[in-house]
């Protein structure tokens, strides 16, 4: 079964301060890969799928990574805002199934 | 992108009764998915809504437990049945749009007493 780890499980950042979310899987042969934002009690908002013959996809602050060869993603946000304060995670597609990770619960401050 | 709507979005129910969710998509879609989020935790498929034909429900999912239906497209009901303390989650539909991107739902906030 594909294994999805996120660290941190939590990261406490200044207002202005780039973050850095990583997602690891333990598949390289993967289908695609997708990251959520998941507000306290609320669903999923889709914020970046990266198909797996790219590297990457970017919208407005955010950019996602993607190295199959090593099982990797990572999450960049830019000039973190509060409220990009959520939960954010990642998941693995397999025949549009996904496998999520534990997520990672940023929290930026003012 | 797809808009997902959930019915109810929450509620509280006494052990042992069943509780049935809804979820209405405004586009047609061949895909759809329940998962559940148990308090804590992050996500785990139920199972496979198909249209016309019996959902396919992942590994620890089982019919009698969670029956589902698919009448269309756009529609696709959950049932959680005879449920105790440890049903209580958040219980969330998806579905797959163009180019694989997945959306989800607002999600049902299940308390079960």
């Amino acid at each position: 079964k594909q294994e999805v780890t996120q660290i941190p499980a939590a990261l406490s950042v200044p207002e202005g301060e780039n973050l850095v979310l990583n997602c690891s899987f333990t598949d390289s042969a993967i289908y695609n890969l997708q990251w959520f934002r998941q507000d306290p009690g609320k669903g999923l908002t889709s914020l970046l799928l990266i198909q797996s013959s790219q590297r990457e996809q970017t919208s407005g602050r955010l950019n996602a990574s993607l190295d199959k060869s090593s099982g990797r993603s990572t999450l960049y946000i830019a000039a973190s805002q509060p409220g990009d304060s959520a939960t954010y995670l990642c998941a693995y597609h397999n025949d549009y199934k996904l496998s999520f990770g534990a997520g990672t619960t940023v929290t930026v401050r003012a | 992108s797809a808009v997902i709507s959930q019915k109810p979005s929450r509620d509280i129910c006494q052990r042992g009764t069943s509780l049935t969710i809804q979820c209405q998509v405004d586009s047609q879609v061949t895909m759809m998915f329940w998962y559940r989020q148990q308090p804590g935790q992050s996500l785990t498929l139920i199972a496979t809504a198909n249209q016309g034909s019996e959902a396919t429900y992942e590994s620890g999912f089982v019919i009698d437990k969670f029956p589902i239906s698919r009448p269309n497209l756009t529609f696709s009901t959950l049932t959680v049945s005879n449920m105790s303390p440890e049903d209580s989650s958040i219980y969330l539909c998806s579905v797959v749009a163009h180019s694989y991107e997945q959306y989800f739902g607002p999600g049902t906030r299940l308390t079960v007493t």
